[in-house]
């Protein structure tokens, strides 16, 4: 069975506070995403990495960065915590190929920034 | 552009009362159609990947179908435990992204 885990199932964190959300995938997959998903938003890309060291921007880069220093780990970075990132983050990995490859997601983290 | 809209945005079976979701999708070339299930508080829970209309896939109560413009997935006589958000997610053969649908909310009651 794929597995995607996620470092923290829930966090609380100060406005201004740099955030570290870590993203593990043991299928040995090329692709990884973020996404943050809200309320009647659905789920919007953030960043995504198509391989070691590689990364692209989704539709909602701001504020955010990441890192991919091995294939199996994708970081999500908030710089600077704001409230208006209070979210739930989810994190994603799917093969490589021509024809479409199956995204499989991790259990999601819950962000609260007061 | 590439989109996907998902309707209902919420539906509520009494159990047994067989329905359908619907997902319309814009794409320039189909790369790969999916649908996942959601449980609140957790992560999407793959379900059915479609790459061609005509094509169909079945897995218990659900079966998925795919025409050049849309998706439906067919519930056939739901039970409670079908109760959760279901989301349609395209991916184009122009980039890796994958463009996903805000969900429809399905309800089953007993």
């Amino acid at each position: 069975d794929v597995k995607v885990t996620q470092s923290s199932r829930y966090l609380v964190k100060r406005t201004g506070e740099k955030v570290f959300l870590e993203c593990v995938q043991d299928m040995d997959h090329e692709n990884m995403f973020w996404y943050r998903q809200d309320p009647g938003l659905g789920l919007r890309l953030i960043y995504f990495s198509y391989d070691v060291k590689m990364k692209e921007k989704g539709d909602i880069p701001e504020g955010y960065s990441v890192s991919r220093e091995k294939k199996e780990r994708f970081s999500l970075i908030l710089e600077s915590a704001s409230t208006n990132q209070t979210s739930m983050y989810l994190c994603a990995s799917s093969l490589y190929g021509q024809e479409g490859k199956t995204q499989y997601f991790g259990p999601g983290t819950r962000l609260l920034v007061l | 552009e590439d989109q996907v809209t998902q309707s209902p945005e919420a539906l509520r079976l009494q159990e047994g009362e067989s329905s359908s979701l619907n997902c319309s999708y814009t794409v320039s070339g189909l790369r790969g159609l999916f649908w996942y299930r959601q449980d609140p508080g957790k992560g999407p829970e793959f379900l059915f990947t479609l790459y061609s209309a005509g094509e169909e896939k079945e897995k218990e109560r659900l079966k998925a179908t795919l025409t050049k413009k849309e998706s439906f997935l067919h519930i056939t006589a739901p039970k409670p435990e079908d109760s959760a958000t279901y989301l349609c997610a395209v991916q184009a053969y122009t980039g890796n992204q994958f463009y996903f649908g805000t969900g429809t909310s399905l309800t089953v009651i007993p």
